[in-house]
Parts: C-alpha cells; sequence; structure tokens
C-alpha cells in the first residue's frame, strides 16, 4: 500500500531558527511531489517536486527531492510566528489521479 | 478572486438528512478533486474529475457519496442520509499542475 509519511509530527521553535522538515514516501511509479501550508482553513499550495536535486525556493522556504532514497525536505531559515502552521506532503503517482497525504508537521514558532 | 471556491462554508444538518456542497474551480482547471480531512489528519482523496468524466473515485467512498460535474466546470458533492461519521471538512482542488485548494466546506452533522 502507497504511503507517506511526515516528521517530526510537532515541532517548537523560536524566532530567528532554521527547521527542516520531511517527508518519506513508500510508493509505486512516483510522479510528484507537492507540500503544503495549512494555517487554519485549506491547505495552500508552496511547491512540486519532480526531479531529483533540483531545489525549489520561494523566499525563505525551499525544497528538494530525492528519488534515490524516496523523501523530500522542506527548509525554511529565519523563522517567523506567521510560520507557525501544519505543512503536508502529498505524493501523485502514475496510473492514479490522486495524492495521497500524508498527516502533517505541526510547525509552532514562538516569539 | 479567480482560486477554488466553495460553498457552503459550514454546514450543519441533522443525521439521517441528504447535503451538497459546490466547487467551482480556477476557471482553465480542467483537473477537479474532492478530498475529505478530518482533525489530525492529512487530506483524502474522494474522488477525482478531468472536464466531465470522473475518472477516479476512492474505494472508502460509500454510495451515499455521488460527485457530479456535468459541464466541466463547477462540481457538486452529495452526502445522502448523512451519518455522523461524515463529519468532516470538504476539500475541493483544482489543477493543472499541483492542485489547488478551495476554503472547504466544514459539515457537522449533529
Amino acid at each position: 500500500e502507497d504511503k507517506v509519511v511526515q516528521s517530526p509530527l510537532s515541532l517548537v521553535v523560536h524566532e530567528g531558527d532554521t527547521v527542516t522538515l520531511n517527508c518519506s514516501y513508500e510508493v509505486t511509479n512516483f510522479r510528484s511531489l507537492l507540500w503544503y501550508k495549512q494555517e487554519k482553513k485549506a491547505p495552500t499550495f508552496l511547491f512540486m517536486l519532480t526531479s531529483s536535486g533540483i531545489e525549489k525556493k520561494s523566499g525563505r522556504l525551499s525544497s528538494i527531492l530525492d528519488k534515490k532514497e524516496l523523501f523530500s525536505i522542506l527548509n525554511i531559515t529565519a523563522t517567523q510566528t506567521g510560520d507557525s502552521a501544519v505543512y503536508l506532503c502529498a505524493v501523485g503517482t502514475s496510473g492514479t489521479y490522486k495524492y495521497i497525504f500524508g498527516t502533517g508537521t505541526r510547525l509552532k514558532v514562538l516569539a | 478572486d479567480t482560486g477554488v471556491s466553495q460553498n457552503p462554508r459550514h454546514k450543519i444538518t441533522k443525521r439521517g438528512q441528504n447535503v451538497t456542497f459546490r466547487c467551482d474551480p480556477i476557471s482553465e482547471h480542467n483537473r477537479l478533486y474532492w478530498y475529505r480531512q478530518t482533525l489530525g489528519q492529512g487530506p483524502e482523496f474522494l474522488t477525482y474529475f478531468q472536464n466531465e468524466a470522473q475518472l477516479e473515485k476512492s474505494r472508502l467512498l460509500s454510495d451515499r457519496f455521488s460527485a457530479e460535474r456535468p459541464k466541466g466546470s463547477f462540481s457538486t458533492l452529495e452526502i445522502q442520509r448523512t451519518e455522523q461519521g461524515d463529519s468532516a471538512m470538504y476539500l475541493c482542488a483544482s489543477s493543472d499542475h499541483g492542485a489547488f485548494f478551495g476554503q472547504g466546506t466544514r459539515l457537522t452533522v449533529v
């Protein structure tokens, strides 16, 4: 059965810290991996990754995919209280249209 | 607002009633998804449309759930004979690359 596992489940840091969130997957026929930020509402799209080793960046957020070791990381540098959210990872596979989500990492950034 | 729009935002219904939710995707997206999310969990796939064709449906979806996208634009999700276990956030997403979610409809079955 295809699965997506995120770690840690939760994380508390102070403003200015750098955090690394992990997403590992076991799926057949990997197609793409998506990262989302979810506050008290629907998930907001952050990144889509399809190729190994190519970093995607948006401001203080960056992400990279390792298709050999079957994981992705999401880095947030110089964290701010507004980064507090649940970060979700989702994997799409060939042969199906759905994305399989992990349970998320809950990040809390303290002032 | 050109994002994904869902209505209503909240719905409280009595057990046994039928409910219908609407999703208006981003206009140029022909792919549309419905997901369900409960507290502390990631979204769970329900069904997928490409234009008006429903191409995939979760095996977890009971016969009480039905979805349509009659003209390949907006979509509706209907739940018949609601049960308390149906209480969740129902999320719609549309896609070209990646999937963009609407604000969701929070259903509470009492």
